[in-house]
């Protein structure tokens, strides 16, 4: 059973470029999180989609956007990169509903860095 | 105020030492609480959830007081592979997401031989 996967692992993007990172739920989980992670700094909340909607949006600008997909993979897109978005991007998988246990696994992230 | 705060780190402690992580945050609303741990440029793993009755997992032990939103964890007994960044995670309940986790700012431990 493979677990939360995500790619590419690194990538180095110049300043006003475009990125794409993606994310493969664990089998069975319905739900993707995104978020970033600073270096020094606790991850931050990016967004969250369930059933192909973004459900909740953190303290990030516009320039986030993402996508879930009908296999609940999930999609992180930036643009009009800032040397500020260099961090680790993590994908974090769970599941929506009741009776549901809410064990949250996180993929091993992408490293972004912007110069 | 940050959601979740955590004690301003590097903690240097020798081997066999006993060390104590705080945390506290702001939601009172908040039910779930977790410790997770990162090991440098590796994604984070849950440690342990963290109940009001305390709970204990081998050289670990973890506290909630609801009242004083208060978090801790304890390490006994430190052995050189504890040496890793701890962060105290809170759950969200608010906002329409599940499972959306806020992090605190982590405390590095250093395990020195």
């Amino acid at each position: 059973d493979a677990g939360v996967t995500q790619s590419p692992t690194h990538l180095i993007k110049t300043r006003g470029q475009q990125v794409t990172l993606r994310c493969s739920p664990k089998s069975g989980h319905d739900t993707v999180s995104w978020y970033q992670q600073a270096l020094g700094q606790g991850p931050q909340f990016i967004f969250q989609y369930y059933e192909e909607e973004e459900r909740q949006r953190g303290n990030f600008p516009d320039r986030f956007s993402g996508h879930q997909f009908p296999n609940y993979s999930s999609e992180l897109n930036v643009n009009a990169l800032l040397l500020g978005d260099s961090a680790l991007y993590l994908c974090a998988s769970s599941v929506t509903g009741t009776g549901k246990r809410n064990t949250i696994y996180f993929g091993e992230g992408s490293w972004l860095t912007v110069v | 105020r940050k959601e979740v705060e955590q004690d301003p780190g590097p903690f240097n402690v020798p081997e066999g030492a006993t060390v104590a992580f705080n945390c506290t945050y702001s939601n009172s609303a908040s039910q779930s609480f977790f410790w997770y741990r990162q090991d440098c440029r590796k994604e984070p793993k849950l440690l342990m959830s963290v109940y009001s009755s305390g709970n204990e997992d081998g050289r670990f032990t973890a506290q909630l007081n609801r009242a004083s939103q208060y978090i801790s964890l304890l390490i006994r007994d430190s052995k050189l592979s504890d040496s890793a960044t701890y962060l105290c995670v809170v759950n969200a309940v608010y906002g329409g997401a599940t499972n959306k986790l806020i992090f605190g700012t982590g405390t590095l431990l250093a395990v020195q031989p």
